[in-house]
């Protein structure tokens, strides 16, 4: 069965550096998009992209993100001068349209 | 007021055991329901995803909607050992927006 592929599944940086996180999206699949649990708490949605463009945003996704669909393949999140409070699992989701999203299994980042 | 309330647990029951999950939800503009089963360090994993108000079933699986008392439950009968996992709902509104709103998650313990 197609799935979402993440890489890295761990990542650790230093506070100020930029971090990015990868996802191939399922092939067929058109939306994109990037959620985050922070330990302990609920998923949480940041974006979505469609058409090569972000179609939706929480206000979580501020300045410091962008997203970005750099061939036809990959889907990346870049996160320019980490904080903190970013740690927490970031997953990438696709779908075909209105049906459900699929999750990959997700990048734990970590910011010492 | 929260717009998704999932009760945490720990839900603890038997093996072969029927499971009742259930979330209330706020936001009468949801028209999309689904429910994803989580592991430990996994990503969310689609079970089941419906359409307004009614019953959906698949196998062992039944997901219910009830959108006058904004409350909708997923059944699993003969529980397993290996459905033990953390279980979200998620809901999104029939519009152009597609984010996820979930659940906090109950997290289900199926004693062999």
């Amino acid at each position: 069965e197609p799935e979402v592929t993440q890489t890295p599944s761990h990542q650790v940086t230093q506070m100020g550096q930029e971090v990015i996180l990868r996802c191939v999206p399922i092939s067929n699949h058109l939306y994109f998009y990037w959620y985050r649990q922070i330990l302990g708490q609920k998923v949480e949605f940041l974006v979505s992209f469609y058409n090569n463009e972000i179609s939706e945003k929480s206000e979580i996704f501020d300045d410091q993100f962008s997203v970005e669909r750099p061939d036809g393949s990959n889907f990346t999140l870049k996160i320019r001068s980490t904080k903190l409070e970013d740690s927490a699992m970031y997953f990438c989701a696709s779908s075909a349209g209105t049906e459900a999203q699929h999750f990959g299994d997700g990048t734990r980042l970590s910011i010492l | 007021q929260k717009e998704v309330e999932q009760d945490p647990g720990p839900l603890s029951v038997p093996e072969g055991a029927i499971v009742s999950l259930n979330c209330t939800y706020s936001n009468s503009a949801f028209q999309y329901f689904m429910w994803y089963r989580q592991y430990s360090r996994k990503g969310p994993e689609l079970l089941m995803y419906t359409y307004s108000s009614g019953n959906k079933e698949d196998g062992r699986f039944t997901a219910q909607v009830d959108k006058s008392s904004k409350y909708i439950s997923l059944f699993i009968r003969d529980s397993q050992p290996s459905d033990s996992a953390t279980y979200l709902c998620a809901m999104r509104e029939d519009t152009g927006r597609r984010a996820l709103t979930f659940g906090s998650g109950t997290r289900l313990q199926v004693q062999p």
